[in-house]
């Protein structure tokens, strides 16, 4: 099992810029979520999914937008880059309260 | 909003001695865990407490959650250089998400 994948694992957009960041996993898991990681503030949740075609916003999910239309991929989309978006991004599964990161995306907003 | 402070921030120690970090909210959650993560990689599960005053140890790690549900501490004895790494903890509050902790940034020095 590959678990959570991530990619890309770096991205260096320009303001006003947009992208899509992948997720995927092989485990099967109906929960999945989208985490930014700022120096000092931990880990915020962005959006979150309990199953396929159902998703909900999390803690700070204001210039993201997910959909899930696969049990297996979660993509987090940046509709028009900011520099406030500058973070690094980590995808997680979880099954029966253990939760499962991916290595992460590094964004940067220019 | 924050609704874990952990302390200390960063904690730089010599290999052999004994450290405990802390977790400390003014909300209450349903279960705590403790996670580790190493540079450029995602956060990986030590623990989840569940009930009040629990106690859980592993290895040369031990977990505790408060009485009320509101805290929560990790202590480790004779630190190791593999111990060195980001401790973050996380509440579970409503709606299936994850609060985490501000971190606590651990360097054991040989």
């Amino acid at each position: 099992n590959a678990g959570v994948t991530q990619t890309p694992k770096f991205q260096v957009l320009k303001t006003g810029q947009s992208m899509t960041l992948q997720c995927a996993q092989d485990m099967n898991h109906e929960y999945m979520s989208w985490y930014r990681q700022d120096p000092g503030m931990g880990l915020r949740l962005i959006h979150y999914s309990v199953g396929a075609g159902i998703t909900d916003q999390g803690e700070v999910p204001n210039g993201y937008n997910v959909s899930r239309s696969t049990t297996e991929d979660f993509p987090l989309r940046l509709l028009s880059a900011a520099p406030s978006q500058t973070s690094v991004y980590f995808c997680a599964s979880k099954r029966q309260g253990k939760q499962y990161f991916g290595p992460g995306t590094r964004l940067t907003v220019t | 909003t924050q609704l874990l402070e952990q302390s200390p921030q960063f904690l730089s120690i010599q290999e052999g001695e004994n450290l405990t970090v802390y977790c400390n909210s003014s909300s209450v959650f349903s279960s705590l865990q403790w996670y580790r993560q190493e540079p450029g990689e995602g956060p990986v599960l030590l623990v989840t407490v569940v009930t009040g005053g629990e106690v859980k140890k592993l290895k040369r790690l031990t977990f505790q959650f408060g009485d009320a549900r509101k805290d929560s501490s990790l202590h480790i004895t004779a630190a190791q250089p593999g111990d060195t790494g980001l401790y973050l903890c996380a509440g579970a509050g409503a709606g299936n998400q994850f609060y985490f902790g501000t971190g606590t940034s651990l360097t054991v020095i040989p």
